[in-house]
């Protein structure tokens, strides 16, 4: 069974940093980009990016470049989202997902495992 | 404020039919293929459609999606009250060459 597990609810201060990660199991992980999707409590999903386990390649949306880094270990099939400098406008649930997408004329796109999501609490 | 476009709520009463749009343009809807997914609060998101109207193993046929021009829909039949929660589209985006995602619509069984 794909199961994508993240670590757990962070509550941390302006200022301080913090990574949080995304474990997958029950496929070949290093073999699928992992995407990140945060949701600012009361708003929708937006699309952070993309990490590829098996060579640390990234994509970010630019909304997010320069913000947070995503790193992975394929050793330990494990995804990560750091800051290293939060700001309570990163208070959101951060989801992690695994990221299908076939390009060409028409693309293809659709995550079909998700995590449980990540409560990341910034507040002074 | 999203690229893509969805009520903000829908509701319905158990065995009812209920559809939910999804607007977009011509560089996301478009050209490219929809996906829909169900979140309810504490459990991991679930895609129920890709490829516009493809379910996944496991969804039940009560789900079916649909695509035309710029727009897609989500038609659910048969509610039942496990169907609540929050339902998303989302599309590839040649102008932002990654995902958007709708605004969600906030489904309620009556």
């Amino acid at each position: 069974e794909v199961q994508l597990v993240q670590s757990g609810a962070e509550v941390k201060k302006p200022g301080e940093s913090l990574k949080i990660s995304c474990q997958g199991s029950g496929y070949t992980f290093s073999n699928y980009w992992i995407a990140w999707v945060r949701q600012v409590p009361g708003k929708g999903l937006e699309w952070m990016g993309i990490v590829h386990p098996d060579d640390s390649q990234t994509i970010y949306n630019p909304s997010f470049e320069g913000q947070v880094t995503f790193s992975a270990d394929k050793s330990f099939s494990t995804a990560y989202l750091q800051w290293d400098r939060l700001e309570a406008s990163d208070t959101a649930m951060y989801y992690c997902a695994r990221h299908r997408a076939w390009m060409g004329e028409s693309t293809t796109f659709f995550y079909d495992y998700w995590g449980q999501g990540a409560l990341v609490t910034v507040s002074s | 404020q999203s690229v893509l476009t969805q009520p903000p709520s829908a509701s319905g009463t158990p065995g009812q039919r209920v559809a939910i749009s999804c607007s977009g343009g011509t560089s996301n809807i478009g050209s490219n293929s929809v996906s829909w997914y169900h979140l309810v609060p504490g459990t991991a998101p679930k895609l129920l459609i890709y490829s516009n109207n493809q379910r996944p193993s496991g969804v039940p046929d009560r789900f079916s999606g649909s695509k035309s021009g710029t727009s897609a829909s989500l038609a659910i039949s048969g509610l039942q009250s496990e169907d609540e929660g929050d339902y998303y589209c989302s599309v590839w985006d040649d102008s932002l060459n990654g995902p958007e995602f709708g605004g969600g619509t906030r489904l309620t069984v009556l």
